[in-house]
């Protein structure tokens, strides 16, 4: 159980043009979802928390019309990279917990490359 | 954003061994999460912590919350070669109004057979 899934596992894309990243949870309901982002040798860092329903929280620090969140869905999310950047090249992972649980579970991630 | 002190930031182990790797918080947690992830995956949760002083075991691992409920460890007992990843604490602050976690720093393993 708790199974996370997201699409594309990987994608390039050229400089100035949208990316879609979708996060689903496959199993369980998910009334919360979580957007990180990894650069290499490094941590997860939190960029937004989305509740289902409502707007997205946005970590301090990462542009909310840059990064566009929605959370439809009880089962899905999705991240938006807007007019991208080479310096926004990284590996996006979502998480996800169902009502009332800390656990987060999390996707397989997302790397993108933009050219 | 901030993050949890973990140690040691790597370690070289020989197949067999056991492995000790702690994590700590200048404030109060509620929660303490430990974490495996492999190169290009996602972290995958081993264990779960939920009230000061719990100690629980997963297969080989073991981990605790510690009693002062600023830092906790885990333990790996006669690694083996997949056992080979990073290794992640999470926590959630006492008192946080939503389910963020935070993150540490990470611990590479490498196990030689």
């Amino acid at each position: 159980g708790a199974v996370v899934s997201q699409h594309p596992s990987w994608v390039i894309c050229k400089s100035g043009t949208s990316v879609k990243i979708e996060c689903r949870s496959l199993d369980f309901q998910a009334t919360t979802m979580f957007w990180y982002r990894q650069f290499p040798k490094q941590s997860l860092m939190l960029m937004a928390t989305s509740n289902e329903g409502s707007k997205a929280t946005y970590e301090q620090g990462v542009e909310k019309d840059k990064f566009l969140i929605n959370h439809a869905s009880l089962t899905l999310s999705t991240l938006t990279v807007t007019s991208a950047h080479p310096e926004d090249s990284s590996f996006y992972i979502c998480s996800a917990s169902d009502r009332g649980g800390y656990e987060q579970y999390f996707g397989p991630g997302t790397r993108l490359t933009v050219t | 954003g901030q993050q949890l002190n973990q140690s040691p930031q790597s370690m070289f182990i020989q197949e067999g061994e056991d492995v000790s790797m702690n994590c700590t918080s200048s404030s109060i947690f509620n929660t303490w999460l430990w974490y495996k992830q492999d190169p290009g995956e996602g972290p995958v949760l081993l264990i779960a912590l939920y009230k000061a002083g719990e100690l629980t075991s997963n297969g080989r691992l073991t981990a605790q919350f510690g009693i002062t409920r600023k830092d906790s460890f885990l333990n790996i007992s006669a690694s083996i070669p997949s056992d080979v990843g990073i290794y992640f604490c999470a926590g959630r602050e006492w008192g946080g109004a939503t389910n963020k976690l935070i993150f540490g720093t990470g611990t590479l393993l490498a196990v030689q057979p």
